[in-house]
């Protein structure tokens, strides 16, 4: 089945490790997206790729990084810089850079003690 | 910012229509209505969207106010498993946005 996944489900990782989070879509998407969401919160941009090799930042940027080495895989790396670290991040892709319907991942949840 | 109202929460019984309500006073002729529902930890879910038709699909129907101001999404026969935060957007697909500004959206629970 085409879609996005992402693992693991969940992540424990102590203070001042960096940890890196997999996202995989088979859906030949050219746009990949991170969010980041809080308990009661909406979601929240951290960085987003339209093409392979490209990236920007979205609102939250700071203390991420990532990379767009292949079409399929948009990992996110949470840093020791990110101060509150602990949420739920979201994958997603839409099939071009036109914002139209985004296909969201099923999530990890990183817990960081 | 959200540039959408929706109430807080609802509930609806199981089998009847979920009629979820979502106030868009200040979209601009460009823009579309998206709906999107998230249930408990796990992804957002695209349902469905429209720019001024009414729309239906195998899972829900969109209803927009001749105005645009306004719109409604409707799940004709609720079940447990349409128990979720649904959340409406609007958003112009093609306006160079790169991200869909998802506010705190209706939490909808559907009792047996």
């Amino acid at each position: 089945d085409g879609g996005i996944t992402q693992s693991p489900k969940y992540l424990f990782r102590k203070e001042g490790q960096n940890v890196t989070l997999s996202c995989e879509q088979n859906l030949n998407h050219d746009a990949m997206y991170w969010y980041r969401q809080d308990p009661g919160q909406g979601l929240r941009l951290i960085y987003y790729s339209q093409i392979v090799n490209d990236f920007q930042k979205g609102d939250i940027a700071e203390g991420y990084s990532v990379s767009r080495e292949k079409k399929e895989s948009f990992p996110l790396t949470v840093t020791s810089a990110q101060k509150n670290p602990t949420a739920f991040y979201l994958c997603a892709s839409t099939p071009d850079t036109r914002l139209d319907e985004q296909y969201f991942g099923p999530g990890t949840r990183l817990t960081v003690t | 910012d959200a540039k959408t109202t929706q109430p807080t929460s609802m509930d609806c019984a199981e089998g009847r229509a979920a009629n979820l309500p979502c106030n868009h006073s200040t979209i601009s002729g460009n823009e579309y209505v998206y709906w999107y529902r998230q249930i408990h930890s796990q992804g957002p879910q695209y349902i469905i969207h429209g720019l001024k038709n009414n729309e239906t699909n195998e899972m829900a129907s969109l209803i927009i106010t001749e105005d645009r101001k306004s719109s409604t999404l409707i799940l004709p026969h609720a079940t447990l498993r349409d128990t979720a935060v649904y959340y409406c957007i609007v958003q112009n697909p093609w306006g160079g946005s790169e991200k869909l500004v998802f506010g705190k959206g209706t939490k909808l629970t559907v009792n047996p």
